[in-house]
């Protein structure tokens, strides 16, 4: 168990409605990273928050966007839902540095239909 | 820009048989290195990691990974498997770019274990 936590496990949504996901992140990390894993490929990096700051981000539209509170906690949230959008989304948190390690929750199935 | 390649889809073994899962990546610049493990319907698992060093590096479960820069792969192996091997197996590398870190992972390699 890498002590980070994400809700719901499972989501049905509908083509056209908006998603949140939830992540909590391990005890002491700053970072959180988002990922999404569409069925049969590797993860593919949506966006990096550090300190409640957006600071980097992968190929994915603006209809994708997200949000880090205080306590380091976090949101992916997700307008417009498309069918390609069904996907596990992975929630990685790691210490601030270069050689920290990232650890990931058991992310969340989201279906579109 | 980095990437990954993960040049088998699956690999079928027998229990106790050797494996190596192979893993080739591109950068034009320094990384980091490291392979995760999932099993069905969980998150990822780090295995083993890559930051400098001796080139050999050695993991949880019995795994161990041989960094090779001139040929930029970064292998799988491990001796022996049994049956809770099963899982699927990725490869990843880290850049440091702009502030932020950015993992790029491979296709992924479905490792199954045959009876």
């Amino acid at each position: 168990e890498t002590g980070v936590t994400q809700s719901p496990t499972h989501l049905i949504k509908t083509r056209g409605q908006q998603v949140t996901l939830r992540c909590s992140s391990q005890s002491g990390h700053n970072t959180v990273s988002w990922y999404q894993q569409a069925l049969g490929q590797g993860p593919q990096f949506i966006f990096q928050y550090y300190r409640e700051e957006e600071n980097g981000r992968g190929n994915f539209p603006p209809r994708f966007s997200g949000l880090q509170f205080p306590n380091y906690s976090s949101e992916l949230n997700v307008n417009a839902l498309e069918l390609d959008d069904s996907a596990l989304y992975l929630c990685a948190s790691s210490a601030e540095g270069k050689n920290t390690e990232a650890f990931f929750g058991q992310g969340t199935r989201l279906t579109v239909v | 820009a980095q990437s990954v390649t993960q040049l088998d889809s699956q690999v079928p073994v027998f229990e106790e048989a050797p494996v190596e899962l192979r893993c080739n990546y591109s950068s034009s610049v320094s990384v980091y290195l490291f392979w995760y493990v999932q099993y069905p319907n969980q998150g990822l698992q780090l295995l083993l990691k890559y930051l400098s060093g001796s080139t050999l590096v050695k993991g949880i479960n019995g795994f161990e990974a041989e960094f090779n820069k001139s040929q930029t792969s970064f292998h799988l192996r491990k001796p022996s498997v049994h049956i809770s091997d099963t899982a699927e197996y990725f490869c990843a590398v880290t850049l440091h770019s702009g502030g932020y870190q950015k993992v790029t992972f491979g296709i992924g390699t479905k490792l199954q274990v045959i009876p």
